[in-house]
């Protein structure tokens, strides 16, 4: 069974550009949970996504966007690039019900 | 307060140890309690998840939860230098919801 994927492997923006990351969750799972890495700050909750709706989202600005498609499929998007928007972005999805969530590899995004 | 906390160490210690790793958590409601490993540059992968307290057992791994006290802990094990990683604790409330991580102890197994 496939896991969770992620694109690109590595991104490199300047200040002020827009970045967009990919995941394709585990066939089966209707939810998509974005979460950020950052160095010395840990894992923090971005979006939620569940049967194409956001259901939950962290304490991110506005500029920090998403969708979910037909296919349960996901996309982050951020607007706006600022040098603290560097980290790896890491993308999780579950089946309905279970809490038991499983990661991608991550996008590791770095702004100059 | 940090809904959950971890110890970042780095904790080293030689192969063959048993290595325990912990977790306070200040949310009542949280149930359900996981342990990912991380390797270096890596996604987090699930370990071990239980529910409410008690023990779970996979292998050389043990994750135990006291509700009582809102302490998790996982021990490993006749360690291996395999198991170098950061270990990450997250917990959460009820279903299909938002993990809250600890930031994770970064163990080192010397051979």
């Amino acid at each position: 069974e496939a896991g969770v994927t992620q694109s690109p492997t590595h991104l490199i923006k300047t200040r002020g550009q827009q970045a967009t990351l990919r995941c394709s969750p585990i066939s089966g799972h209707t939810s998509v949970y974005w979460y950020q890495q950052a160095l010395g700050l840990g894992l923090q909750f971005l979006l939620w996504y569940d049967e194409g709706e956001e259901r939950n989202r962290g304490n991110f600005p506005p500029r920090f966007s998403g969708r979910q498609f037909p296919n349960y499929s996901s996309e982050l998007n951020v607007n706006a690039l600022e040098l603290e928007d560097s980290a790896l972005y890491l993308c999780a999805s579950n089946p309905r019900g279970p809490n038991e969530q499983f990661f991608g590899p991550g996008t590791r995004l770095t702004v100059l | 307060q940090k809904e959950v906390e971890q110890d970042p160490g780095p904790l080293s210690v030689p192969e063959g140890a048993i290595v325990s790793l912990n977790c306070t958590y200040s949310n009542s409601a949280f149930q359900y309690f996981m342990w990912y490993r991380q390797y270096s540059r890596k996604g987090p992968e699930l370990l071990m998840y239980t529910y409410s307290s008690g023990n779970k057992e996979d292998g050389r791994f043990t994750a135990q939860v006291d509700k009582s006290s809102k302490y998790i802990s996982l021990f490993i094990r006749d360690s291996q230098p395999s198991d170098s990683a950061t270990y990450l604790c997250a917990s959460v409330n009820s279903g299909n919801t938002p993990l809250v991580f600890g930031k994770g102890t970064r163990l080192s197994v010397i051979a």
